[in-house]
């Protein structure tokens, strides 16, 4: 089956600096991902959808500014929080899927726990 | 827009009694459906999914799921509930975006009781 590996799997970071979180479609392509954040007993909320070789797309809410992602090959797309801070704190799922396919899905990455202090 | 709703917060079952968790879906055409379960602290797990054909579907942990376009709805049962079947469950649409964009319920807490 399709596999989508994220890097880390956990990260503690002092307020102010930034972290990267990497996502990779370990065994197909992906021109497309998405990144969803899920605080604390909350569900999963779509952040952005991440595009080879062209900006990024926020959802409504998102800082792009922020929150700056980076798909500059067809198997990596990564995640930068910059200036963290204690609210930033989150879950952080990336997903990708065959670029074409009418029956297809997501599949998800394990995750990232991000933690500010 | 797509959404999904998962009516239940949460709901607490006996251990060996059946489970029913409700999802109710909005999306113009087809949907694609999926259920997935989430652990505390771990990522999701695809439980089953719906693209076409038979409205009945069959999942692993002996999960299944019923399409019911009439109604909207996509509810997940389990005959026999397990105390390992403790969990977040979340109930999801897909669809087309470039890449398989999901859209998730607020998701329902199963706490199982011995």
């Amino acid at each position: 089956g399709a596999v989508v590996s994220q890097h880390p799997s956990w990260v503690i970071c002092k307020s102010g600096t930034s972290v990267k979180i990497e996502c990779r479609s370990l065994d197909f392509q992906a021109t497309t991902m998405f990144w969803y954040r899920q605080f604390p007993k909350q569900s999963l909320m779509l952040m952005a959808t991440s595009n080879e070789g062209s900006k990024a797309t926020y959802e409504q809410g998102v800082e792009k500014d922020k929150f700056l992602i980076n798909h500059a090959s067809l198997t990596l797309s990564t995640l930068t929080v910059t200036s963290a801070h204690p609210e930033d704190s989150s879950f952080y799922i990336c997903s990708a899927s065959f670029p074409t396919g009418a029956n297809t899905e997501a599949f998800f990455g394990q995750g990232t726990r991000l933690t500010v202090v | 827009a797509q959404s999904v709703t998962q009516p239940d917060i949460h709901i607490t079952v006996s251990e060996g009694a059946s489970l029913e968790l409700r999802c109710n879906y909005s999306y113009g055409a087809t949907p694609y459906l999926f259920w997935y379960v989430q652990s505390p602290g771990q990522g999701l797990q695809l439980l089953l999914k719906y693209f076409s054909g038979d409205t009945l579907v069959q999942g692993i942990k002996g999960f299944e799921a019923e399409f019911k376009r009439s109604q909207s709805s996509f509810n997940l049962r389990k005959p026999s509930v397990h105390w390992s079947d403790a969990a977040e469950y979340f109930c999801a649409v897909g669809a087309r975006a470039g890449g398989f964009k999901t859209i998730f319920g607020a998701g329902t807490r199963l706490f199982v009781k011995a």
